[in-house]
């Protein structure tokens, strides 16, 4: 069965650059969340989109946005990189404007992030 | 503040027993809840979930428990495997509001053969 890709799977960038990582969401999944690890960390909401709307925010900085288009990937952007946004980063996507207990995340393998 | 908790950031079993991972919650409003498995250098992957309603959800060898009154569920995993050795995460989610989960810290299981 087909999963939610992410890419790149490793990323390695310089303090202040800018980085885009994408998420290709489960087909008929309309939901896209992004998810930031920290080492030794839990997984912190970002951001979630549905049907290409933002849904809901978490604690994503303001150097970072992000989108859902219109086949419903979706792009994160990162600018002014600092080294403490080194993480691994997931996606993960549903079906419906709510995730439940019957229509749970599916999460994608995670891009990590390396600031130097 | 960390709404969902999970004491245990190691737990060792023997093959063939049963795995016991447990998950504390704080916030009632909560009225679903997930666990995940993660393997290294892969994404958490979904095992099972409970609606408020329930008390209990199995599937195969995976069955959750929930209790209210408590704030508690755990997850028993019987007979465990060595390839069920892994991190497993909890989750909670309100449905009624909030549109993302949140995650405990991870309980490292390693099923010894």
């Amino acid at each position: 069965a087909a999963g939610v890709i992410q890419s790149p799977r490793h990323l390695i960038k310089e303090k202040r650059e800018t980085a885009t990582l994408k998420c290709y969401p489960i087909p008929r999944h309309d939901t896209v969340y992004w998810y930031q690890q920290g080492p030794g960390q839990d997984p912190q909401f970002l951001i979630s989109f549905y049907e290409k709307m933002q849904s809901d925010k978490g604690s994503i900085p303001d150097r970072f946005s992000a989108q859902q288009f219109s086949d419903y990937h979706s792009e994160l952007n990162m600018s002014s990189l600092e080294l403490g946004d080194s993480a691994l980063y997931f996606c993960a996507s549903s079906f419906g404007p709510t995730s439940s207990y019957n229509s749970p995340l599916h999460f994608g393998n995670g891009t990590r992030l390396t600031v130097t | 503040d960390q709404q969902v908790k999970q004491n245990s950031p190691s737990l060792s079993v023997q093959e063939g027993r049963i795995s016991i991972l447990n998950c504390d919650y704080t916030n009632s409003m909560f009225d679903y809840f997930l666990w995940y498995k993660k393997y290294p250098a892969e994404g958490p992957t979904f095992l099972i979930s409970i609606s408020s309603i329930k008390d209990k959800n199995e599937d195969g060898r995976f069955t959750v428990f929930l209790n209210k009154s408590a704030k508690h569920l755990s997850l028993h995993i019987v007979p465990s495997q060595p390839g069920d050795s892994a991190v497993y995460f909890c989750a909670a989610g309100d449905s009624g509001s909030a549109r993302q989960l949140t995650f405990g810290s991870g309980t490292q299981l390693t099923v010894l053969p």
